[in-house]
């Protein structure tokens, strides 16, 4: 059983075009997120969810919009994609307590490119 | 201030040999520091984490270094192997907050 799973894992298409990533984990986990990796393997947070609500947003533009219909899943959607948004996707998870974020779990990733 | 420096970028080590990454950090309120691994083609992996109250930690052959007064904490890869070939990542956060990664560190150990 996989803890979190992303779907696709691999996706292309042209400059301009719509397109969504799935994230869901079976952990039990309250909190989960939304990470890019660069072309140099620098990840970066781009959201976090905790119970369904945003937690963080970075300085991400506006044409990324996460939707998390419950807790077990955060769905990515990025309209009007351009090439700086080839990268890989990582969506993770983890259980926060009132001391700390706590481990998280990464998916496999999702890598996108943009043509 | 909220950044986290890894050194270096890419390492080399034969066999057998040690492995040391090392990260520095500047903000003081950071209170854990994790050490993901990351395999290609797979999402990061939590190694092993410390907390500014030890100085070190060990599991296996995995040890982190903390120097809290420097600012400063490091992994150590006891007979590194050819399978602990990967790209490592430092982090640190405060709190509940998020983790802030390293740039990661491209690992491969020669036979």
């Amino acid at each position: 059983d996989t803890a979190v799973s992303q779907t696709p894992k691999y996706l292309v298409t042209q400059m301009g075009n719509d397109k969504s990533i799935k994230c869901e984990q079976n952990l039990g986990h309250d909190t989960m997120y939304w990470y890019k990796q660069d072309s140099k393997k620098f990840l970066k947070i781009m959201f976090s969810y905790n119970n369904k609500e945003l937690i963080i947003n970075e300085t991400v533009p506006n044409r990324f919009s996460p939707k998390s219909p419950d807790k077990a899943h955060l769905n990515l959607h990025i309209n009007s994609l351009e090439l700086g948004d080839s990268a890989v996707y990582f969506c993770a998870s983890s259980q926060v307590t009132l001391r700390d974020t706590g481990e998280l779990f990464f998916g496999e990733g999702s890598r996108l490119t943009v043509l | 201030q909220q950044q986290v420096k890894q050194s270096p970028q890419s390492l080399i080590v034969q066999k057998g040999g040690i492995s040391i990454i090392n990260c520095a950090y500047e903000n003081t309120a950071f209170d854990y520091f994790p050490w993901y691994q990351q395999f290609p083609g797979k999402g990061p992996a939590l190694l092993i984490a410390i907390r500014p109250d030890v100085s070190e930690k060990k599991e296996g052959r995995f040890t982190i270094s903390f120097n809290k007064s420097a600012k400063q904490f490091s992994l150590h890869i006891m007979d590194s192997q050819p399978g602990d070939s990967a790209t490592y990542f430092c982090a640190a956060s405060v709190g509940q907050g998020n983790l802030i990664f390293g740039k990661g560190t491209k690992l491969s150990v020669k036979p």
